[in-house]
């Protein structure tokens, strides 16, 4: 069945450590490519999307992801994390000739001081 | 301003009962959704409409019903509510017809069914 792929289901870091979270998709064509976060509590929030173009995108906090046609990919990079990155973080695909999102089933980051 | 608005926040019943969670958008958005969050953070798509149009209907119990009102509403009735229904619903609205189908997402209703 074609999904969404988050292989990182729970990511523990230090503060200022490097963070990579994977999301790969098994959709054909040409697809649109988010990833959103959800803090504590909250709603999800956008934090970069990828239509087309330049395949590396660069989103708010700092946040980077890097669309990889060859690999179905669409990976999370951010330098340094900090303390309030902690959430969970989705990835979503808008498969072609659709209205609608498929979201992957996310990754809690949990970042200590 | 709150772009995407639901009502209630929270919201505890019991089995059998009926209840309905309201959604608002003030974003001039053409097109409103309906996601659960279930216990383990997944999240899926249940309904959308487009201009007061139902066009996405997935896999959802006939016990749910959305309505929409206008272009800025989106309500979604439950019948008969079961114990598997408790988890969080989740609003969100986009502009479909600029060609983006980047979605906005309202602050959740957890719904809680004992």
């Amino acid at each position: 069945a074609q999904s969404v792929s988050q292989h990182n289901h729970h990511v523990i870091l230090s503060e200022a450590a490097s963070l990579e979270l994977g999301c790969n998709y098994s959709y054909g064509g040409t697809v649109n490519l988010f990833w959103y976060v959800q803090y504590p509590g909250q709603h999800l929030q956008l934090l970069l999307k990828y239509f087309s173009g330049d395949p590396l995108v660069k989103g708010i906090k700092g946040f980077e992801a890097e669309f990889i046609k060859s690999k179905f990919s669409f990976n999370l990079r951010k330098p340094s994390v900090q303390w309030s990155d902690t959430a969970e973080y989705f990835c979503a695909v808008n498969p072609p000739s659709t209205d609608k999102l498929i979201f992957g089933t996310g990754t809690r980051l949990q970042v200590f001081p | 301003d709150t772009a995407v608005s639901q009502t209630p926040k929270y919201l505890v019943t019991q089995m059998g009962n009926d209840k309905s969670i309201k959604c608002e958008q003030n974003l001039g958005h053409d097109t409103m959704y309906w996601y659960k969050q279930d216990s383990k953070k997944f999240l899926k798509i249940m309904f959308s409409y487009n201009n007061k149009e139902l066009i996405i209907n997935e896999t959802v119990p006939n016990r749910f019903s959305p309505k929409s009102p206008d272009k800025a509403h989106l309500n979604l009735h439950i019948n008969s509510l079961e114990l598997g229904d408790s988890a969080v619903y989740f609003c969100a609205s986009s502009q479909l017809s600029s060609g983006t189908i980047e979605q906005y997402f309202g602050p959740g209703t957890r719904l809680t069914v004992t």
